[in-house]
């Protein structure tokens, strides 16, 4: 069974940083792109940054709105992702999900597993 | 950006009835685009790929269709468990974009 589970999530001061965990399993954690897709309260989805496969050296995508202040990384001992978040702004205050692309001999793939979120809170 | 938009907003109709949620993108973005369910206090989940291909244990009431620019989403006899928002994506380019939703509601 295919589990995405995210960490790491709460209260933060604008300027500060944290670290998001998504923890994988059922799957060949290498052979997957994941992604991170955050929505903040009462609003729509947002993707804000992918992190590709092995076969395509793990390279990273980001939005325009968190490049420059989030990474994103992952430790293949652990098969997880992680989202390091710096100089956070009250704008970034959403529940954060991990998201897994589905995989196959083309290029264009959508979502097909999502993890349950975890809540960051970004205010003074 | 590719923007995407869904219409209507929200919708409220009765059980049994056919339901249909559009979905326009700025550019054409070939048969790219995905559809997802979001339960209140859940994670969205996976419903249709490449414009109209269910996942696996979707439920055949519900269908989709389009390409290029417009596209369709269409539950042809809304149930309870339905009640949800309905959100459309292209993963034609970066940056991925989504819809702003579509919240279906019970009459």
């Amino acid at each position: 069974e295919v589990r995405l589970v995210e960490s790491g999530g709460g209260l933060v001061q604008p300027g500060g940083c944290l670290r998001l965990s998504c923890a994988a399993s059922g799957f060949t954690f290498s052979d997957h792109y994941i992604d991170w897709v955050r929505q903040a309260p009462g609003k729509g989805l947002e993707w804000v940054a992918r992190s590709r496969d092995k076969r395509n050296g793990y390279s990273t995508e980001y939005a325009a709105s968190v490049k420059g202040r989030f990474t994103i990384s992952r430790d293949e001992s652990k098969d997880s992702v992680y989202l390091q978040m710096n100089s956070l702004k009250t704008e970034d205050t959403a529940v954060y999900y991990c998201a897994r692309r589905s995989s196959g001999s083309g290029s264009y793939y959508p979502f097909d597993y999502w993890g349950q979120g975890t809540l960051v809170t970004v205010s003074s | 950006d590719i923007q995407m938009t869904q219409s209507p907003s929200s919708l409220s109709a009765s059980v049994g009835d056919r339901v249909t949620i559009t979905c326009r993108a700025s550019q054409g973005i070939s048969s790219w685009l995905a559809w997802y369910q979001q339960k209140p206090e859940k994670a969205p989940k996976s419903l249709i790929y490449a414009a109209s291909n269910l996942q696996s244990g979707v439920p055949s009431r519900f269908s989709g269709s389009g390409s290029g620019t417009d596209f369709t989403l269409t539950i042809s006899s809304l149930q309870p468990e339905d009640i949800a928002t309905y959100y459309c994506q292209q993963y034609d380019s970066f940056p991925l974009t989504f819809g702003g939703g579509t919240r279906v509601e019970i009459k």
